[in-house]
């Protein structure tokens, strides 16, 4: 299976900051990558697929990039709406697996 | 409005069984393939299952191999997990999810249920 790692773990941030989430997979994945924002009890919400395709209604402040094994997700703005944790989940192989979650949280 | 949602979740005994479903609306359901992701308490997205569009062909997490099954009946726009054999480590609320990529290899999950509690105890 591949091994998803996601850092920070937490953070805190103001509304307007600039926000940086790193996921890294155990093997290359070219661009089959995806990112899910979840908000407590709420189901997760696609925000990001194919690394850097913006899903169709998500705000542009959210971008994604990268490819191989390392991929980031910005926020550029943060907006309060935006408190939520992520995750970056990969398509390339079976079984599909998650990264363990980025919470974002107001500093 | 293109919506899942899920019910038939609930409390059930170690080893008792359990039929979960996913009612779609609002889209072409037999075009989509489908998964199963789950989300135990305070912890993270871990996928389950999945079924091509005509339900022919399908795929487990190792977890739940040989004790899950999913189906789907297209004519009712309906998506099933059942589930024997249950685990208290099977606790978790499970979604049902959409893949957006018609089987291309690049799934994404766009449209998700609201999400079943299943709770295995004694």
């Amino acid at each position: 299976d591949i091994q998803m790692t996601q850092s920070p773990s937490s953070l805190s941030a103001s509304v307007g900051d600039r926000v940086t989430i790193t996921c890294r997979t155990s093997q290359s994945i070219s661009s089959y990558l995806n990112w899910y924002q979840q908000k407590p009890g709420k189901a997760p919400k696609l925000l990001i697929y194919a690394a850097s395709s913006l899903q169709s209604g998500v705000p542009s402040r959210f971008s994604g990039s990268g490819s191989g094994t390392d991929f980031t997700l910005t926020i550029s703005g943060l907006q309060p709406e935006d408190f939520a944790t992520y995750y970056c989940q990969q398509s390339y192989s079976a079984p599909r697996t998650f990264g363990p979650g980025t919470k974002v949280d107001i500093k | 409005e293109v919506q899942l949602v899920e019910s038939g979740g609930g409390l059930v005994q170690p080893g008792g069984s359990l039929r979960l479903s996913c009612a779609a609306s609002g889209f072409t359901f037999s075009r989509y393939w489908m998964h199963w992701v789950r989300q135990a308490p305070g912890k993270g997205l871990v996928w389950v299952s999945r079924i091509n569009s005509d339900g022919s062909s399908t795929s487990y997490a190792d977890s739940v191999k040989g004790r899950f099954t999913i189906s789907r009946d297209n004519a009712k726009n309906t998506l099933y997990l059942q589930m024997n054999s249950l685990r208290a480590e099977d606790t978790a609320v499970y979604y049902c999810a959409r893949d957006q990529s018609y089987g291309s290899g690049r799934d994404a999950f766009d449209i998700w249920g609201q999400g079943t509690m299943v709770t295995v105890s004694s």
